[in-house]
């Protein structure tokens, strides 16, 4: 079992739709949960961060965490086309190491059509 | 918000070359450094995590020789990759975490081509 999976995708919406993307991870210790987007030949772009169970809001996206599940989704409301790109999920083991490694999914491509 | 510069965006050199590549944490001091290798339509792949004042932690299977890190400062982190071959040719990306389990930020990204 991989320790961070991601739907494989690639995933397409209709512009003005929600997306909706997610992750599930293997590690019950883990403590902090980050999505970063990454645009074709750019690197990534921390977009959400969340540490605690339920819902956290930032503009058109929203990342929803249950640990409980080891699940963590991130959705895009009011999709547009620069949306368009690869999403990881990235999860981190422990709160009080910082510097311990970022374990990556392999990333779910986004395609929103106009 | 956080900021990390890398430096060069891009480098075309011969084999045999060596390439050092910096990434500099512009509003924060960062703990902790990540260098990363990304191939074309692969994901992101660990090389190495360096803590400033101390030497850096290799990912199994990454050549410490080959791929001098440097992190002489909480600002600072180099990435010298000697006497690079073609094989070496990649998408290098660094990022910096700041104190208190601060999010990992993200540089631009140097893209390494070696002839």
């Amino acid at each position: 079992q991989k320790e961070v999976e991601q739907n494989s995708g690639p995933l397409s919406v209709p512009e003005g739709a929600i997306a909706s993307l997610n992750c599930t991870y293997s590690d019950r210790g883990s403590q902090s949960f980050f999505w970063y987007r990454q645009y074709s030949g750019k690197s990534p772009e921390l977009i959400m961060s969340i540490y605690s169970n339920g819902d956290k809001e930032d503009g058109r996206f929203t990342a929803q965490l249950n640990k409980a599940s080891q699940y963590v989704s991130l959705l895009i409301r009011d999709s547009q086309p620069s949306d368009s790109a690869t999403y990881l999920c990235a999860v981190k083991p422990l709160v009080e190491t910082s510097g311990s490694r970022l374990t990556f999914g392999e990333g779910t491509q986004l395609t929103v059509n106009p | 918000g956080a900021v990390v510069s890398q430096h060069p965006s891009w480098v075309i050199c011969k084999s045999g070359t060596s390439v050092k590549i910096e990434c500099r944490s512009l509003d924060f001091q960062a703990t902790t450094m990540f260098w990363y290798r990304q191939f074309p339509k692969q994901s992101l792949m660990l090389m190495a995590t360096s803590n400033e004042g101390s030497k850096a932690t290799y990912e199994q299977g990454v050549e410490k020789d080959k791929f001098l890190i440097n992190h002489a400062s909480l600002t600072l982190s180099t990435l010298t990759v000697t006497s690079a071959h073609p094989e070496d040719s990649s998408f290098y990306i660094c990022s910096a975490e700041g104190p208190n389990n601060q999010p990992q930020h993200f540089g631009d990204g140097t893209r390494l081509s070696i002839l």
